[in-house]
């Protein structure tokens, strides 16, 4: 039982380059989300999926598509990559129902030059 | 849009030393987590308050959430240095989205 992977673990990309980040979980979440982590904002919801098929915006989603694969895999997808999104990306899925607890992946940190 | 204010931002204490994080809001939340960090790993839940005045307690670590279900307070007894990280709290509303706070990151100084 992995949890939540991701994949990869660290990435330089240059201005305009395109990338798609990974995500996998083990455990039957029907959510899953997206989020990206800077100095001193916290976490910031880009994207979530609240079951196989769906993804809704969320606080930061510019300059991001995502795709729920199937129920175990939800990816991101950075266009046309902009300084500005150099940060560290988590993943993170959870049951709809109950307390809907989180559980993250050991994130992704990305530069862009 | 920062919906959850954490204070404070930065703590440095001494072991033993007690200390409580608070984490405030406008915004009423179905239920309210609180997670910590280490560097280089993903957030890790430490637990979750679902009623108004709710407190819990998980060793030496106790959680409230206020009556009108806004804000909360995570205190900490005889810190150690293994409480070392970046403290999270996350409102989540009726849509099952999350809102992060600012985050507190604690040192405990040996």
């Amino acid at each position: 039982n992995a949890g939540v992977t991701q994949t990869p673990k660290f990435q330089v990309l240059k201005t305009g380059q395109s990338m798609t980040l990974q995500c996998a979980q083990d455990m039957n979440h029907n959510s899953m989300y997206w989020y990206r982590q800077d100095p001193g904002m916290g976490l910031r919801l880009i994207y979530y999926s609240a079951s196989e098929g769906t993804t809704d915006k969320g606080e930061v989603p510019n300059g991001y598509n995502v795709s729920r694969l199937n129920k175990r895999e939800f990816s991101l997808r950075l266009e046309s990559a902009a300084p500005s999104q150099t940060s560290v990306y988590f993943c993170a899925s959870s049951e709809n129902q109950g307390l809907g607890e989180q559980y993250f992946g050991p994130g992704t940190r990305l530069t862009v030059t | 849009t920062q919906l959850l204010e954490q204070s404070p931002q930065f703590l440095s204490i001494q072991e033993g030393e007690n200390l409580t994080v608070y984490c405030n809001s406008s915004s009423v939340f179905s239920s309210l987590q609180w997670y910590r960090q280490e560097p280089g790993e993903g957030p890790v839940l430490l637990v979750t308050v679902v009623t108004g005045g709710e407190v819990k307690k998980l060793k030496r670590l106790t959680f409230q959430f206020g009556d009108a279900r806004k804000d909360s307070s995570l205190h900490i007894t005889a810190a150690q240095p293994g409480d070392t990280g970046l403290y999270l709290c996350a409102g989540r509303n009726t849509g099952n989205q999350f809102y992060f706070g600012t985050g507190t990151s604690l040192t405990v100084i040996p």
